[in-house]
């Protein structure tokens, strides 16, 4: 199985603050790279796949980068609505294998 | 828009067979580029990939619980299933179905997978 690893697996931050957060995966997958928002309680949200397509609905505040085994999830301007857990996904092979979560908290 | 139901006992007991299905509403199970699949996720931890099911049947599972794992799926009630049998505490956890839409790239063969629909999600516990 691919790993996927993040980094950082949490941090804090303020309201209006730029955030990056990254995944790494053990092998190339090109650019097979799904983003989701998860908060306590709810389902993981689609917000990008193949690496850097937006989906519909979501926030232009969000925008992924990145190809080979290096990615990138940067938040432009954190809103209240953004504390949650980010989790990258490698679709590259089979089985799709999820990163352990980045917890984004209130500062 | 397509939303999906899941619904399952509760409780299981060790060594028994979970079964769970999901209800998909706002549009055809067989309609689409889309796979139907399972994620579970135990309390407090990451997110596992189970398998999916095509409308017509067709199943991929991971390789870790393949031995464990049937899906199938009813066209005609527009819903698919899961059982999982030989269950331990470990499959304790919170199970989500979702929708997989497929993008496809005919001139490279290439298909890219993304979960873009999930249930709420069901609390499945494992106990004598």
């Amino acid at each position: 199985d691919i790993q996927m690893t993040q980094s950082p697996s949490s941090l804090s931050a303020s309201v209006g603050a730029r955030v990056t957060i990254s995944c790494r995966a053990s092998q190339s997958i090109r650019n097979f790279l799904n983003w989701y928002q998860q908060k306590p309680g709810k389902a993981p949200k689609l917000l990008i796949y193949t690496a850097s397509t937006l989906q519909s609905g979501v926030p232009s505040r969000f925008s992924g980068g990145g190809s080979g085994t290096d990615f990138t999830l940067t938040i432009s301007s954190l809103q209240a609505g953004d504390f949650a857990t980010y989790y990258c996904q490698q679709s590259y092979s089979t089985p799709p294998t999820f990163g352990q979560g980045t917890k984004v908290e209130i500062k | 828009q397509v939303q999906l139901q899941e619904s399952g006992p509760g409780l299981v007991k060790p060594s028994q067979t979970l079964s769970l299905t999901c209800i998909v509403s706002g549009g055809s199970i067989s309609s689409g580029s889309y796979y139907w699949s399972w994620i579970r996720q135990p309390a407090g931890k990451g997110l596992e990939w189970i398998g999916r099911v095509y409308s017509s049947g067709s199943t991929t599972y991971n390789p870790s619980l393949k031995s464990r794992v049937t899906m199938s799926v009813d066209t005609s009630r527009n819903q698919f299933s899961l059982r999982l049998s030989s269950v331990t505490a470990a499959d304790t956890a919170v199970y989500y179905c979702a929708r997989e839409s497929v993008v496809v790239v005919a001139s490279i063969r290439l298909y890219y997978y993304y979960m873009d629909v999930w249930g709420r999600g069901t609390t499945e516990t494992v106990s004598s």
